[in-house]
């Protein structure tokens, strides 16, 4: 079983819809949920990132973390052509370099 | 400020060939961190470098390897490649072992065949 298991995709979702993106995990230890965005041959930048459970919210995104569950949600609110991209998630432990990758998911949003 | 570079962007070598990836992290971090990513998968963690020290490996052969030097810039090598060893090599940057942000560069993708 891998570490981070993410919702497969490809997505498409017309220009203004709230995309949903979800990963889930199995490492009770980990401490950070990380979103990364990758577009197409560029390396992954961060999005945002939540320390345990609970919500943060920065402008049309919002990621969850439940641990109880081991669930993390991103959500796209207004979706943008230009949010068309692989997102990744990636959890970690408090203290720890290492970053455990979703395989992603595929977003395009249709003008 | 100039983000993570890495070189050379493409490269094409054939099987048992050698290669040299290079990583000039962001100006100030202190730790590089190597991924390899096969296309389809998200990034897997390779090695992590410290003040120049290795503090972490990931579940890859020996034929991988790194270093970093006194300017914090790093090298990945990998001996005797493998088909499979087609990927995008990443390399992320941060302050120290412990922060949260990684800055990733634009990778560099190799092709074996």
């Amino acid at each position: 079983q891998k570490e981070v298991e993410q919702d497969p995709g490809p997505l498409s979702v017309p220009e203004g819809a709230i995309v949903s993106l979800n990963c889930t995990y199995s490492n009770s230890a980990f401490q950070y949920f990380m979103w990364y965005r990758q577009y197409s041959r560029k390396g992954p930048e961060l999005l945002m990132y939540t320390y345990s459970s609970g919500n943060k919210e920065d402008g049309r995104f919002t990621a969850q973390v439940d641990k109880s569950s081991k669930y993390i949600s991103l959500f796209i609110r207004d979706s943008q052509p230009s949010d068309s991209a692989t997102y990744l998630c990636a959890p970690r432990r408090s203290n720890d370099y290492k970053l455990s990758f979703g395989a992603g998911t595929t977003v395009t949003v249709r003008a | 400020d100039a983000g993570v570079t890495q070189s050379p962007t493409h490269l094409i070598k054939t099987r048992g060939q050698h290669v040299t990836l290079r990583c000039s992290p962001i100006s100030g971090h202190k730790s590089v961190s190597w991924y390899q990513q096969v296309l389809g998968q998200g990034p897997q963690f390779i090695f992590q470098y410290y003040e120049k020290e290795e503090r972490g490996r990931g579940n890859f052969p020996d034929r991988f390897s790194a270093r970093q030097f006194p300017n914090y810039s790093s090298e990945l090598n990998v001996n005797a490649l493998l088909l499979g060893d087609s990927a995008l090599y990443l390399c992320a940057s941060s302050v120290d072992t412990g922060e949260e942000t990684q800055y990733f560069g634009p990778g560099t993708r190799l092709l074996v065949l």
